[in-house]
């Protein structure tokens, strides 16, 4: 059974451009959730996807945006980089999200803004 | 709202001595728990989770917590440490909303440093 699978695995992009990570979650799940993970904040939640619908938003601005596929695949855009965009961002797939099921983590996309 | 608080930062024990790892929870009603190991430059990997079902539970690699709601406390313990234990570990609560949507809020993480 393969794995949550995120690409690319490391990026180096220039303040001020955009950006699209992708996330491909287990075959069946339809929740879809990204994280940020950055040495000062820890671990943040982003958004979160199920069936084609953000049902859930963290606290970042407007610049950080999402969206899942019919397959459930999904992607996340960062536009007008800045340097404290620099992280590792998670995805995690779950069959339905929420209380009763487990999260399984993809191995992340390190971003580097310069 | 729901939040975890790791106690302790950092922790070091000896090869073959127990481990304890110690999260404490901040919910209004019976939360969702699970606890979470991240090796370097690795995502995450899901070592167990509690859902209201047994107290104690088991999760892989001989980790197990035993959630207490007098304490409010979920802490993770383990027999005896192995060198591959060295990691950092994560106490994650999950958070439902009103649009039947959830989130995970992390703990600030503890590392932990297994030595010979």
């Amino acid at each position: 059974k393969a794995g949550v699978t995120q690409t690319p695995r490391y990026l180096i992009k220039t303040r001020g451009q955009q950006v699209t990570l992708s996330c491909s979650p287990i075959s069946g799940h339809r929740s879809v959730s990204w994280y940020q993970q950055t040495p000062g904040q820890g671990l943040q939640f982003l958004f979160e996807y199920f069936s084609e619908t953000q049902r859930n938003k963290g606290n970042f601005p407007g610049r950080f945006s999402g969206r899942q596929f019919s397959n459930s695949r999904s992607e996340m855009n960062v536009s007008t980089l800045e340097l404290g965009d620099s992280a590792l961002y998670l995805c995690a797939s779950s069959l339905k999200g929420g209380q009763n099921y487990g999260y399984t983590f993809g191995s992340g996309t390190r971003l580097t803004v310069v | 709202a729901q939040s975890v608080t790791q106690l302790d930062s950092h922790v070091s024990v000896s090869e073959g001595t127990p481990v304890l790892l110690r999260c404490n929870y901040s919910s209004s009603y019976s939360p969702s728990l699970f606890w979470y190991v991240q090796h370097p430059n690795k995502g995450l990997q899901l070592l167990l989770k509690y859902t209201s079902a047994a107290t104690l539970v088991k999760g892989i690699n001989g980790f197990e917590a035993e959630f207490k709601k007098s304490e409010t406390s979920f802490h993770l313990t383990k027999p005896s440490a192995h060198m591959s234990d060295a990691a950092e570990y994560f106490c994650v609560v999950s958070v439902p909303n009103s649009n039947s949507g959830y989130a995970l809020n992390f703990g600030k993480g503890t590392s932990l440093l297994v030595t010979p």
